[in-house]
C-alpha cells in the first residue's frame, strides 16, 4: 500500500493568485498523477508526473496554468496559477502501489477561489 | 478505455446485500473492470478488479458476465459506512501508466 499526504487540505484564495499543492508519498513511485474534481462532479486527470522528466498533460490542461514539479520519487507539487473562481475544485494526488492494479489517492486539497 | 454506464443513485437497507450494476458493452479483451468508491470528503478507494472471472476479496465480490459486457459489484452486508459514490472503470491498466478515467459513478445510500 501507499500513504499519501497532501498539503494544504483546504484553502481559500483570491483570484489572480497562485497556490502550490504538495503531495508526499511514503514510498518511492515512478509515476504520480494529479486529478481535479469540480463541485458535484467526477474526477478528471490533469497530468502525469514522472521523476526526471516533464509532466504529461491531458487535453484541456496546460503547463502554464498547472505547472508540476517532480523533484524526487516521493514528492510532487501542482501549482494552480492565476486562479479564477472556475478553479474552485478538489485537487487530488494519486500513485499506484505494489500491485499495478491498485491506485492510492490523497485526501485532496479543497480549493475555493473568491 | 471502455465507456461505462452506471445508475446515478441507489438505495440499500443496512445489513442487506448491495448490488451495483455497470454496463461496459464496448470493453475490449485486454481491459479490466475496476471498482473504486469515494466516501464524502475523501479520496477514492480501490475495491476490486477483474478480467473474466468472478472475484472476491474482503470488501466485495465482482461478478462479470460471460460476454464481459456488464458486471455487478456486490457488498454482501452493507453498513452505513458504505454510503459513497461507486465508480466502475474499464481500462487496460490499473492507473499505473495512464491514470484512471472516472465516469459519473453510482451514489449508493445505505438506509438504516
Amino acid at each position: 500500500s501507499a500513504v499519501i499526504s497532501q498539503k494544504p487540505s483546504r484553502d481559500i484564495c483570491q483570484r489572480g493568485t497562485s497556490l502550490t499543492i504538495q503531495c508526499q508519498v511514503d514510498s518511492q513511485v515512478t509515476m504520480m498523477f494529479w486529478y481535479r474534481q469540480q463541485p458535484g462532479q467526477s474526477l478528471t486527470l490533469i497530468a502525469t508526473a514522472n521523476q526526471g522528466s516533464e509532466a504529461t498533460y491531458e487535453s484541456g490542461f496546460v503547463i502554464d496554468k498547472f505547472p508540476i514539479s517532480r523533484p524526487n520519487l516521493t514528492f510532487s507539487t501542482l501549482t494552480v496559477s492565476n486562479m479564477s473562481p472556475e478553479d474552485s475544485s478538489i485537487y487530488l494526488c494519486s500513485v499506484v502501489g505494489g500491485s499495478p492494479f491498485e491506485a492510492f489517492f490523497g485526501q485532496g486539497t479543497r480549493l475555493t477561489v473568491v | 478505455d471502455a465507456k461505462t454506464t452506471q445508475p446515478t443513485s441507489m438505495d440499500c437497507a443496512e445489513g442487506r446485500a448491495a448490488n451495483l450494476p455497470c454496463n461496459h458493452s464496448t470493453i475490449s479483451g485486454n481491459e479490466y473492470v475496476y471498482w473504486y468508491r469515494q466516501i464524502h470528503s475523501q479520496g477514492p478507494q480501490y475495491i476490486i478488479h477483474g478480467l473474466k472471472n468472478n472475484e472476491t476479496n474482503e470488501m466485495a465480490s465482482l461478478i462479470i458476465t460471460e460476454d464481459r459486457k456488464s458486471s455487478t459489484l456486490i457488498l454482501p452486508h452493507a453498513t452505513l459506512r458504505d454510503t459513497a459514490v461507486y465508480y466502475c472503470i474499464g481500462q487496460d491498466s490499473g492507473g499505473g501508466a495512464d491514470g484512471l478515467t472516472f465516469g459519473k459513478g453510482t451514489h449508493l445510500i445505505i438506509q438504516p
